[in-house]
């Protein structure tokens, strides 16, 4: 079965710093993989995603994440926070075969502090 | 705007009551699914629909059911309610007929329900 383990449900960073969030998979052949965004009362917004091309995937916004098969993750960073950024941010996996369906981690919200 | 709609916004009704939820998927996508969000259970997927036949079953309850018509819209219908039901409810749809190029889902704005 596949699943997302997003570490840290709240990370807080200063407005100019790095932004790190971490997500690791598990499934036994390397998935789609997605990055989405929920801004308060707002549905999901897709950042990026991996789809076996490039391993480093840029989104909107500034993001990026890199796919790194040998430690089966998929963490999202941003170089430069801007309070804009806080928001909800859930990692995804889809297998490619199968249903197709879309397993969500459990989130990470991001604190920009000023 | 993700092109995905939902209606109603906000719902409110009471303990033991039913209630539908309605969603129109992005044009030409197949695929419609449903998740739950609340605060303490996060986001749960419930079932997913393509092209009008059922493909894959979550955590949803037995009150709860899915149907996705022939124009491809989708409803959820909840029964039953129970003051625990009280979440976002969200659709997201996706072409769904698989390739690298089209495996993300497009999220509504969400139904927010709330049982009294």
């Amino acid at each position: 079965a596949q699943s997302v383990t997003q570490l840290g449900s709240h990370v807080s960073v200063s407005e100019g710093a790095l932004v790190l969030l971490r997500c690791n998979y598990s499934s036994s052949v390397p998935p789609y993989l997605f990055w989405y965004v929920q801004y308060p009362n707002q549905g999901l917004q897709l950042l990026l995603k991996y789809t076996s091309a490039a391993t480093l995937v840029k989104g909107i916004n500034g993001f990026e994440a890199e796919f790194k098969k040998s430690e089966t993750s998929f963490h999202l960073t941003k170089p430069s926070a801007h309070m804009s950024d806080a928001a909800e941010y859930f990692c995804a996996v889809r297998s490619k075969t199968g249903a197709n369906n879309l397993f969500f981690g459990t989130g990470t919200r991001l604190t920009v502090i000023p | 705007d993700s092109g995905v709609t939902q209606t109603p916004k906000h719902l409110i009704t009471a303990t033991g009551q039913r209630v539908t939820l309605r969603c129109s998927p992005r044009s030409g996508d197949l695929s419609v699914y449903w998740y739950q969000q609340s605060l303490d259970q996060g986001l749960q997927f419930l079932i997913q629909y393509y092209n009008g036949e059922e493909r894959a079953k979550g955590n949803i309850l037995e009150r709860f059911s899915a149907q996705q018509f022939p124009d491809l819209h989708s409803e959820l219908n909840l029964s039953s309610l129970e003051l625990g039901d009280s979440a976002l409810y969200f659709c997201a749809s996706s072409l769904g007929t698989g390739g690298e190029m089209n495996t993300e889902a497009f999220f509504g704005q969400g139904t927010r329900l709330t049982v009294v």
